[in-house]
């Protein structure tokens, strides 16, 4: 089956600095890769997505990078903020369902005010 | 609208006990999925349905976990002789249905086996 792996697993950065995020699955056939935030005790959020048919995608100060040849995606967040601060998941949906995501381990990022 | 919800948030239990767990997905999303987080960890997929019916259960660990949805919109996931080891928090997901992809999830139930 698919294997997601993430890093780092802790990120700590200054307000205002860029933060970007790593991943890497294993199953070339895996054709969605959404991201999300979760802050403490409280539900996973959608935050970016990226279909397999697109190299990068942009929203605001996120954008997500793919490239399907070496089999990796990273998040990018720029102007970062303290509320910023959470864990991030990254997944990846394998092309042999269409509904099943796998998860990376996650990555606690800390926005230092 | 309200978005996915789960019931109760805390559940403390002990050991060899049977618990249920509810999960009320938004209103009009056919498909339905259960997760389970553990300390430290992203969430792993247990099951999933579409309609009624269980389309892959091959996330359950065992044969002491048991999911239903009889009427197509409330699941609940069911868990017999309790193991400390089941201690996590359970996630439940909804999306539209097949060919969507966002999946949104819900607050999840924290479940302490002691």
């Amino acid at each position: 089956g698919e294997n997601v792996e993430q890093h780092p697993s802790t990120l700590s950065v200054q307000e205002g600095d860029s933060a970007v995020i790593k991943c890497t699955y294993s199953d070339s056939a895996s054709n969605y890769f959404p991201w999300y935030k979760q802050e403490l005790g409280k539900r996973p959020q959608l935050i970016i997505d990226i279909r397999s048919n697109v190299g990068e995608k942009k929203d605001q100060r996120i954008a997500v990078t793919l490239n399907k040849t070496a089999k990796h995606f990273s998040l990018h967040i720029t102007e970062t903020q303290p509320e910023d601060s959470a864990v991030y998941f990254c997944a990846a949906r394998s092309g042999g369902s269409n509904y099943k995501l796998t998860f990376g381990k996650g990555t606690l990022l800390t926005v230092n005010p | 609208g309200a978005g996915v919800s789960q019931t109760p948030s805390n559940k403390v239990t002990e050991k060899g006990k049977y618990v249920e767990l509810r999960c009320d997905p938004i209103s009009g999303h056919t498909a339905l999925y259960w997760y389970r987080q553990s300390l430290g960890q992203g969430p792993e997929f247990l099951i999933y349905f579409q309609g009624t019916g269980a389309a892959d259960d091959s996330g359950l660990p065992n044969d002491r976990f048991f999911a239903v949805r009889p009427e197509g919109s409330v699941s609940t996931l069911k868990i017999q002789r309790t193991e400390r080891g089941d201690s996590a928090v359970y996630l439940c997901a909804s999306s539209p249905g097949l060919r969507t992809d966002t999946q949104y999830f819900g607050p999840g139930t924290r479940l302490t086996v002691l």
